[in-house]
């Protein structure tokens, strides 16, 4: 099965500072590869999706980036953290083909003081 | 990409049968139905999925009528571990399998 490790689990960051956040996949190769946020109380926001190595789509403008270095690994970067960038962020991964599944990371909680 | 429509909230009592329903009234051709089950601080994880009329597994049935421009999600005899939040997505996957979660319908069980 797919497995999503994430890391860490909570980060307290201060206004300003980087930010890098990595997940890993195992279980299947080639996988699509995606990044959200989530709010206290709400849905989630799609940020990135990366249909393979190097192809990052951005969906929603911000303070963030996104890079795909290798098949299985999604890097979640800022050069300077804002108050705003607080939340919660999942990464997640589905297989290559129509109408599959996400499965999802166990989430950072990131706190921007 | 079809629009998803789910209430906000839903309160039930341990062993009752919970259904939710989504609408979706755009609901295209290619179009599938996927409920995946959020609980606090984890991510969401995958329930159920179906096309048209009714898909079971383990955990949930799923009812989709012939028009398909709603679905149910049922829950047999609820416990206080099923208080989560239930998202219904609706996607072809043509779109490179783009997930667009809603606000979910919070199901609250009580004892």
């Amino acid at each position: 099965s797919q497995t999503i490790h994430q890391w860490p689990a909570t980060l307290v960051q201060p206004v300003g500072s980087p930010l890098s956040l990595e997940c890993t996949v195992e279980g299947t190769s080639n996988p699509n590869l995606y990044w959200y946020r989530q709010a206290a109380g709400r849905g989630l926001q799609l940020l990135f999706y990366s249909v393979g190595i190097g192809q990052i789509s951005s969906e929603v403008p911000q303070n963030l980036s996104a890079s795909r270095p290798q098949d299985r690994q999604f890097i979640l970067s800022s050069k300077k953290l804002l108050l705003s960038d607080s939340g919660f962020y999942l990464c997640a991964g589905s297989r290559a083909n129509l109408n599959t599944e996400a499965f999802f990371g166990q989430g950072t909680r990131l706190t921007v003081v | 990409l079809a629009k998803t429509t789910q209430p906000i909230s839903m309160d039930s009592y341990e062993g009752q049968e919970v259904n939710i329903t989504c609408s979706h009234n755009n609901i295209a051709t290619n179009d599938y139905i996927t409920w995946y089950q959020q609980f606090p601080s984890q991510g969401p994880r995958f329930i159920i999925q179906g096309y048209k009329t009714k898909v079971t597994n383990e955990v949930a049935s799923l009812f989709i009528p012939a028009d398909r421009k709603s679905s149910t999600l049922s829950l047999p005899r609820v416990s206080l571990s099923d208080t989560a939040v239930y998202y219904c997505l609706v996607d072809d996957g043509r779109n490179f399998n783009k997930f667009y979660f809603g606000s979910g319908t919070k199901l609250n069980v009580k004892p």
